[in-house]
């Protein structure tokens, strides 16, 4: 079974400093999407970053990035010059990709960042 | 990004009545749609997969006679809760799956609190 694991339920950063958010899978899929959504107060999820598993490169956005460990199944978010509006429940998802026919994510339990004044 | 709506964003009905919400794609064409139920403080529980065109695949434990689903268009699936109970009180939101540059994304609507008197 496809899994996705967060285990650190709670974290806090200082503001303008940086946090690493840790997640881990399991599939046996060779190809597949990684994800990272952000879920402030207001409930809206939004996507903060995406990695195709194809790819070996760590993608990046602006003060996101990642750090993909295929062979390891891990998928790290570091959050740089931590801001205050950086505080939510952040969700790391998984899908298998196109190829599998289905397009589900697969979701972990959240980690509920606060970054502090 | 993509933009999905979702409506209405709160509502209120009393036992024993249906409530429908509709999820929208403003600007792109979605073939599949999926609608979630989040606990608070959990993460996002799938129900079920919304395919455009024919009938919706139903996650297991989710009771397809109480949450019928309809997708009618490429840009619209709605989602009733028929004969509402006080149990089905919780926050529902829809995604949509955008195929951007070779990658399955799902864009998340901004939700809809159901509460259930």
């Amino acid at each position: 079974a496809q899994t996705v694991t967060q285990s650190q339920p709670e974290m806090s950063v200082q503001e303008a400093e940086t946090v690493t958010l840790s997640c881990t899978y399991d599939t046996s899929e060779s190809n597949y999407y990684l994800f990272w959504y952000k879920q402030p107060p207001s409930r809206q999820m939004i996507l903060v970053i995406r990695q195709e598993a194809y790819k070996q490169q760590n993608a990046t956005e602006n003060r996101f990035s990642v750090n993909f460990q295929k062979a390891a199944k891990s998928f790290s978010l570091k959050i740089s010059d931590s801001q205050l509006g950086d505080t939510a429940m952040y969700f790391c998802a998984f899908t298998p990709g196109t190829t599998s026919g289905t397009y589900k994510y697969i979701f972990g339990t959240g980690t509920r960042l606060k970054v502090l004044a | 990004g993509a933009v999905v709506s979702q409506h209405p964003s709160r509502v209120i009905c009393k036992s024993g009545t249906s409530v429908k919400i509709e999820c929208r794609s403003l600007d792109f064409q979605a073939t599949t749609m999926f609608w979630y139920r989040q606990f608070p403080k959990k993460s996002l529980m799938l129900m079920a997969t919304s395919n455009e065109g024919s009938k919706a695949t139903y996650e297991q434990g989710v009771e397809k006679d109480k949450f019928l689903i309809n997708h009618a268009s490429l840009t619209l699936s709605t989602l009733t809760v028929t004969s509402a109970h006080p149990e089905d009180s919780s926050f529902y939101i829809c995604s949509a799956r955008a195929r951007e540059g070779g990658t399955d994304t799902q864009y998340f609507g901004p939700g809809t609190r159901l509460t259930v008197l």
